[in-house]
């Protein structure tokens, strides 16, 4: 079967680093997303890989191999704003969104 | 964990008809349901809240009667694009929200690729 896993839950400090994992296993594969998700708010867009490395964005940089079924997300000098769920979701060879449960991020001062 | 699913996974119809999309929870109830309209952008659109038994609630800029949403049962959403358009192609996502799971969690369904031709 199809199946995407990330963690449910991780902590970090304020102004620290963080690397939220996501391992997938899909029929074929066009693309990674990762979206940001506040609560009660509608997901915001992050990310996209589709080539294997890294995307630098500001303070997020998403990586990507394709050989190894694996993306992560890196967020530097976080700030409490980035508490949030994180979303990780692949573009199967069929276009249909294969979705990571999401992984909340808790920011402690 | 909790599943969502669409149906059907991809359509094509023809300018002037109406697709009618179904959205699924498949192992619980959501009593609040919501569509989404990616762009190529990969940005999420948030279209519609619905809620079961209730009128959906749309967001700015979407018409209402053009993107017609049914939240019949909890476990079963539907939006039909009526009166299709070139312009209505895209990829439209729903989401459940499972009320006995942290507060504000959503499920994703795997979407539904239109193309109006």
């Amino acid at each position: 079967g199809q199946n995407i896993d990330q963690p449910t839950e991780m902590t970090a400090t304020e102004g620290a680093i963080v690397q939220i994992n996501c391992t997938y296993q899909t029929s074929g594969f066009n693309g990674l997303f990762w979206y940001q998700q506040h609560a009660g708010e509608a997901p915001t867009f992050l990310s996209y890989n589709v080539l294997d490395g890294l995307e630098e964005k500001g303070r997020f940089s998403s990586f990507l191999s394709r050989s190894k079924g694996y993306s992560y997300l890196l967020l530097k000098e976080l700030q409490m704003k980035d508490s949030a769920s994180y979303l990780c979701a692949v573009r199967d060879s069929n276009y249909q969104l294969i979705w990571g449960a999401g992984t909340k991020l808790i920011i402690k001062p | 964990g909790a599943v969502v699913s669409q149906h059907p996974s991809w359509v094509i119809c023809k300018s002037g008809t109406s697709v009618k999309i179904e959205c699924r929870s498949l192992d619980f109830q959501a009593t609040t349901m919501f569509w989404y309209r990616q762009f190529p952008k990969q940005s999420l659109m948030l279209m519609a809240t619905s809620n079961e038994g209730s009128k959906a609630t749309y967001e700015q800029g979407v018409e209402k009667d053009k993107f017609l949403i049914n939240h019949a049962s909890l476990t079963l959403s539907t939006l039909t694009v009526t009166s299709a358009h070139p312009e209505d192609s895209s990829f439209y996502i729903c989401s459940a929200r499972d009320p006995e799971g942290d507060a504000g969690k959503q499920y994703f369904g795997p979407g539904t690729r239109l193309t109006v031709t």
